[in-house]
């Protein structure tokens, strides 16, 4: 069974600042196999980046995914005000069954 | 315009069944697999169940110990969770989604959720 255990747990950092999440397996998985979501407050999770690095349509291009293997990151470059939320990482596979991690808050400074 | 529009939740005591419903439009129904994902107040979310194009694949998390069925109606573009014998711990909101598209089964599109509540 795949653990995917994201980090840190809460973010705090102000609007202009870059954010890096972080996203790790208990094993290696295929690149192909990694999203990452955004969920705000009352809102269903919002696809942000699928197969580890290629931004979902009409994802901003401050919203960046990288990694390989057992360690993915997801940037944000340049923080908006609107970017303040829980981020989520998502390892799946081609059956597909899913596994989330706990999630990061990223919240205002 | 691709819309998810679930039903069927709210409060059911333990040991009860509900069956929750997803009405799809916006796109060919029939041809991508859909998904059943639930977040526990205030917790993570946690994927529930999957189920291909055709019903001829489906996948269950292992946490639920065969309590929950995923079935679809490709004729009324409707996707289902029966579940039986709910607990406390069942309660969420659940959530249908579909694949970004047929070569990637990363969680595209979203429906609002319905909240289905076990207590006593």
């Amino acid at each position: 069974e795949i653990v995917l255990t994201q980090s840190p747990g809460t973010l705090s950092l102000s609007p202009g600042e870059r954010a890096t999440l972080s996203c790790r397996s208990s094993q290696s998985v295929s690149s192909n196999f990694l999203a990452w979501y955004q969920q705000k407050p009352g809102q269903a999770p919002r696809l942000l980046i699928y197969a580890a690095s290629s931004r979902a349509t009409g994802i901003p291009d401050r919203f960046s995914g990288s990694g390989s293997g057992t360690d993915f990151t997801l940037i944000i470059s340049r923080l908006e005000p609107e970017d303040f939320a829980v981020y989520y990482c998502q390892h799946y596979d081609d059956s597909p069954m899913y596994t989330f991690g706990q999630g990061t808050k990223l919240e205002i400074k | 315009e691709v819309q998810l529009v679930e039903s069927g939740g709210g409060l059911v005591k333990p040991g009860g069944s509900l069956r929750l419903s997803c009405a799809a439009s916006g796109f060919p129904f029939s041809s991508y697999t859909m998904n059943w994902v639930r977040q526990a107040p205030g917790k993570g979310l946690e994927w529930v169940s999957s189920i291909s194009s055709s019903s001829s694949f489906i996948y269950y998390a292992d946490s639920l110990k065969g309590r929950f069925t995923i079935s679809r109606d490709n004729a009324k573009n409707s996707l289902y969770l029966q579940m039986n014998s709910l607990r406390a711990e069942d309660t969420a909101v659940y959530y249908c989604a579909r694949v970004h598209d047929y070569g990637d089964f990363a969680l595209r599109y979203w429906g609002q959720g319905t909240l289905v509540t076990v207590s006593s």
